[in-house]
């Protein structure tokens, strides 16, 4: 069975960069026909997708975060990450972690991973 | 704001029928099959329930049923049980590599 697991810091001060892998257990992120995505959500509000990626590298990034989002792979650890600049109060959000079934829908979750941004 | 329009709230009695519909526009929704729904129970990651419109994940119950008619999309949840008390969020893809989600539907078992 397939399992994602966010980690990171969950507090990081404002300006600074937010930091997050997603480990990846029971499967391979070098899987075909499958991305890998983030997703995050702030506290009591709904859903927002932050960006793709595949296992070659190829990115898809939301156009409201494509400046401040970098999404990348690391094949021999299993694991991909988030790189999330320059934060806000407003990125403060539950950040989750998924495979998608085709580049359009998540499959799989991890169990999401709480980042507050306060000084 | 989120792109797709969901109502905040639904609700409906055990063993009814209910539906929350996922508004989008002719860029998102009323041209590309590729809609998705999710449920999400509190504190808990959300759940794939329907994907490319019409199509169940292994696993889902066959009581939610996913439509689509011009720029709107619903789910369908038949024969309410207690369980399925959850937030539903839809999302589609929007072209150019882009991908939004609704604000959510707060559905209520009576």
């Amino acid at each position: 069975q397939l399992q994602l697991q966010e980690s990171g810091p969950g507090l990081v001060k404002p300006s600074e960069t937010l930091s997050l892998t997603c480990s990846v257990s029971g499967g391979s992120v070098r899987s075909d026909n499958h991305y890998w995505g983030w997703i995050r959500q702030p506290p009591g509000m709904g859903l927002e997708w932050i960006g793709n990626m595949y296992y070659s590298g190829n990115t898809y990034y939301s156009p409201s975060l494509k400046s401040r989002v970098t999404i990348s792979v690391d094949t021999s650890k299993n694991q991909f990450s988030l790189k999330l600049s320059s934060v806000t109060a407003a990125d403060t959000a539950v950040y989750y972690c998924a495979r998608t079934l085709s580049w359009y829908h998540f499959e799989y979750w991890g169990q999401g991973t709480l980042v507050t941004v306060s000084s | 704001q989120s792109a797709l329009t969901q109502p905040p709230s639904a609700s409906g009695s055990p063993g009814q029928s209910v539906t929350i519909s996922c508004i989008g526009t002719s860029s998102d929704v009323g041209v590309y099959n590729y809609v998705s729904w999710y449920q999400q129970h509190p504190g808990k990651a959300p759940k794939l329930m329907i994907y490319e419109v019409t199509k169940r994940p292994s696993g889902v119950p066959d009581r939610f049923s996913g439509s689509k008619s011009g720029n709107t999309a619903s789910l369908t949840v038949s024969g309410l049980q207690a369980e399925d008390e959850a937030d539903y969020y839809c999302s589609s893809y929007a072209g150019n590599n882009n991908l939004v989600f609704g604000g959510g539907t707060k559905l209520t078992v009576l």
